[in-house]
């Protein structure tokens, strides 16, 4: 248990569907990630918050939409997903960004696009 | 840029046996960190040790070892006589002092343990 919990876990849509993830810690961090895992490749940085402001967009579809409204929670909207954009969806945390610390992971959400 | 090289996609060993990982790094900054991730078919990865690039000291922890060489950039991992529990996908990756915030990740080592 590393006290950042991903919901939900599975989540399956067609194309034209809207959904959220959700990402919750109560660690009192001040630094969420979320990250893109794709088979034999390595994890793809999507977005880092800081203090709930973003500092990072690693180039990412506008179909993928992040919000931080506090730091604890972190959300990925989705949107006109492709098939693609199937992956492990990969939520982590760290005590702020300084590149000295470790993250802490959720158990991700697996996506499955048709 | 920085970067993480695991070239090895998937290794198989027999229970008890050895296996190393090996993890090759691209950096230009002087000050930076190393780590290895260990992810179980739970799904979430699991810390499992962090160097800085001051300290090239090997380190042992139970069954796990570590060996870091700045003069060739790699940081391998050697799992001592294996359990079917070690069984997972092994991330190394870099974090750098230049950048702070960006944490990358390599391919990752699947790791299978037979009993």
């Amino acid at each position: 248990e590393t006290g950042v919990t991903q919901t939900p876990r599975h989540l399956v849509m067609g194309m034209t569907n809207k959904k959220s993830l959700k990402c919750e810690q109560h660690l009192g961090h001040n630094a969420m990630y979320w990250y893109k895992q794709s088979a034999k490749k390595p994890l793809e940085l999507m977005f880092v918050y800081s203090l709930e402001e973003r500092v990072e967009n690693n180039s990412v579809p506008s179909r993928f939409s992040p919000e931080c409204p506090n730091s604890s929670h972190l959300f990925l909207h989705l949107h006109t997903l492709q098939p693609e954009d199937s992956a492990l969806y990969l939520c982590a945390s760290r005590p702020d960004r300084a590149s000295v610390e470790k993250l802490f992971f959720g158990s991700g959400t697996q996506l499955s696009v048709l | 840029a920085q970067k993480v090289t695991q070239a090895q996609t998937e290794i198989s060993v027999v229970e008890k046996e050895d296996v190393t990982l090996d993890c090759v790094y691209e950096t230009r900054d002087t000050t930076y960190y190393l780590f290895w991730y260990k992810q179980p078919p739970s799904g979430e990865l699991v810390f499992l040790i962090r160097r800085n690039s001051f300290d090239e000291q090997n380190e042992i922890s139970g069954r796990y070892s570590w060996n870091f060489q700045k003069s060739t950039s790699s940081f391998n991992f050697t799992i001592t006589a294996s359990q079917v529990v070690d069984s997972a996908v092994y991330f190394c990756a870099l974090s750098e002092a230049k950048n702070d915030y960006k944490l990358s990740f390599g391919a990752g080592t699947t790791v299978t343990v037979r009993a």
